[in-house]
This record gives C-alpha cells, sequence and structure tokens, in this order.
C-alpha cells in the first residue's frame, strides 16, 4: 500500500534563516505531488505541484520554492523565512485519472520567531 | 465568487443527531467531488468520494447536485468522534489533478 512521510513533523526557526521540508511517497510510482500551507484558521493553500521529475509549477508568487529531484521526493524550501511563512505544510500525493482523490502527509508544522 | 464555499459553523450538536452540511461550488465545469475529515492539527483524510446518483458508507451519505451546484454531507447517529472539521474539495477533471478546497465546517458532538 501506498504511504507518505513528511520530516520534520515540528520545526522552529527563526526569520531570515533557510528552509527545507521533505516528502517522500512509497508504493507508488509517477505519483503528482503537491505542497499546500494551512495558516492558522484559514483553508489550505496548494503552493506549488509536480506531476514528474524537475517538473514544478508554483501557485503563488513567494519565497519559497520547491524541487522534486526524483520520482517520489518532493522538497520544500526557502532562503530565508519571514514571519508570514509560519503554518502547517502539508505534503499530498495521487495517482491515477483526474477523478481520484489527494492523500496527504502528516504535515510539518512551523513557527517562525 | 470563491471556488468552494462552506459554511464554517460551528455546528454543536448532541450524540445520536443527525447534521448536514452543504458546501457549493461556482465552476459547473467541476468533476469530481470529495469529503475530507481533519482533526485539530491533524492532516486532512479522505472521509468518501461524491458520487454522481450519491453514495453512503456507513452512517454517512455524500449527495451531489449537479443543477444547483452543490454537494452535501449527512452524518447520522453522531457519535462525539465525529467531532472535527469538514473540508469538501474538488477538481474540473484536468490530468493535473488539482483540488479546489472549501475551508471547511467545523462540528462539535457534545455527551
Amino acid at each position: 500500500s501506498q504511504t507518505i512521510h513528511q520530516w520534520p513533523a515540528t520545526l522552529v526557526q527563526p526569520v531570515g534563516s533557510p528552509l527545507s521540508l521533505e516528502c517522500t511517497v512509497e508504493g507508488t510510482s509517477n505519483p503528482n505531488l503537491y505542497w499546500y500551507r494551512q495558516a492558522a484558521g484559514r483553508g489550505l493553500q496548494l503552493l506549488f505541484y509536480s506531476v514528474g521529475i524537475g517538473q514544478i509549477s508554483s501557485e503563488v508568487p513567494q519565497n519559497l520554492s520547491a524541487s522534486r529531484p526524483q520520482d517520489r521526493q518532493f522538497i520544500l524550501s526557502s532562503k530565508k523565512l519571514l514571519l508570514s511563512d509560519s503554518g502547517f505544510y502539508l505534503c499530498a500525493w495521487k495517482t491515477g485519472g483526474w477523478d481520484q482523490p489527494q492523500h496527504f502527509g502528516d504535515g510539518t508544522r512551523l513557527s517562525i520567531l | 465568487r470563491k471556488e468552494v464555499e462552506q459554511d464554517p459553523g460551528p455546528f454543536n450538536v448532541p450524540e445520536g443527531a443527525t447534521v448536514a452540511f452543504n458546501c457549493t461550488y461556482s465552476n459547473s465545469a467541476s468533476q469530481s467531488f470529495f469529503w475530507y475529515r481533519q482533526d485539530c492539527r491533524k492532516e486532512p483524510k479522505l472521509l468518501m468520494s461524491v458520487y454522481s446518483s450519491g453514495n453512503e458508507d456507513g452512517r454517512f451519505t455524500a449527495q451531489l447536485n449537479r443543477a444547483s451546484q452543490y454537494i452535501s454531507l449527512l452524518i447520522r447517529d453522531s457519535k462525539l468522534s465525529d467531532s472535527a472539521t469538514y473540508l469538501c474539495a474538488l477538481t474540473r477533471g484536468s490530468t493535473l489533478g488539482r483540488l479546489y478546497f472549501g475551508r471547511g465546517t467545523q462540528l462539535t458532538v457534545w455527551p
């Protein structure tokens, strides 16, 4: 069966520091991969999605970037974190047709000080 | 107009009650529909897909009304463990599989 791993679960970073969050999917190949952010009391905001290795699409302009170095690995990065980057970061995957749902990892709770 | 709109609630119901949530969508090209459940400080988890003819999974019933552009979730015989935020989501049929989420409806079931 398919599983998705995200780490770390919790992260506290100072403003201006770099960021790297990793997401790995197991048990499937060529998944679509997604990064979301959920700010406190807010809805899910799609940040990036990827349909294959090296293929990244950005939904919103920001100081974050994403990369997909391997088929089942998706990385979210920042060179300099802002206070507004605080939130709950979720990675999701899907396979199959357009009518299939996405499945989420456990998420990373990021606090910027 | 937002892609997907939900009443944020909160809905506070006693155990054993029946409760229903609606979710409206603005794009008639929307193709597939889902309900997710999100517990406090946890990731969303797929509760059920919503099929055109309606579908049931135990105490949960999902309906789709394309003419009025809304989906609904009915929970019968509410349990304390049903307390969560319920998110509706839809796709437009793109192979990218992008999901559009509502902001969620908060449900609290009290004893």
